[in-house]
């Protein structure tokens, strides 16, 4: 089982719907979990931070993480042409000294 | 610097040869990442400093791969005898401390002939 996994897509939604992108990770003492966008041919940037379990909403973004399902997801309302990227899940393991893992990341396509 | 800065931006090799690639992290970052991605494929961890020491090196695909970083600031990623499925981006990420938000450099697209 790879340590964190996500479907790779392509998820394609109409312009205004919302996405739903999921990632599940292997580790039971992770502690930390990132949501990173990466448009095509450039580098991954932080779109939210997640630490505990529930809800975190910043702007059209909310992330959810439940550590008892080892499950975090990104939900983006009114989704944009200009959403349309590939969405990376991180997250940190904390008894291998803190590295971040990365998944595979989902390929999401927002259609005007 | 404003950012993290990594050299060169593009390296075209031939097989057998031996590469050296840069991170210049942000000043002040005592957290640094070495990543590589293949196209169209997402991050594969290689090996995380904390300070100028390396906590977990298991990611590094083979011996011929080696990291150091010196002063708690630039970092160098080692390929020996490059083979053709070195071929891939390797980015460089830094972050204040572990377990915080990384930053991440433009990446060497490497490419081994």
């Amino acid at each position: 089982q790879k340590e964190v996994e996500q479907n790779s897509g392509p998820l394609s939604v109409p312009e205004g719907a919302i996405a739903s992108l999921n990632c599940t990770y292997s580790d039971r003492v992770s502690q930390s979990f990132f949501w990173y966008r990466q448009y095509s041919g450039k580098s991954p940037e932080l779109i939210m931070s997640i630490y505990s379990n529930g809800d975190k909403e910043d702007g059209r973004f909310t992330a959810q993480l439940n550590k008892a399902s080892q499950y975090v997801s990104l939900l983006i309302r009114d989704s944009q042409p200009s959403d349309s990227a590939t969405y990376l899940c991180a997250v940190s393991i904390y008894n291998q000294g803190g590295k971040l893992i990365f998944g595979q990341g989902t390929e999401l396509s927002v259609k005007p | 610097g404003a950012g993290v800065s990594q050299s060169p931006s593009n390296k075209v090799t031939e097989k057998g040869k031996d590469v050296e690639l840069r991170c210049d992290p942000i000043s002040g970052h005592t957290a640094l990442y070495w990543y590589r991605q293949r196209l169209g494929q997402g991050l594969e961890f290689l090996i995380y400093f904390q300070g100028n020491s390396a906590p977990d090196k298991s990611g590094l695909p083979s011996d011929r791969f080696s990291a150091e970083r010196t002063g708690e600031s630039v970092s160098t990623l080692t390929i020996q005898r490059t083979q053709q499925e070195d071929s891939a981006v390797y980015l460089c990420a830094s972050s204040l401390k572990w377990n915080e938000k990384l930053f991440f450099g433009s990446g060497t697209q490497l490419s081994v002939l």
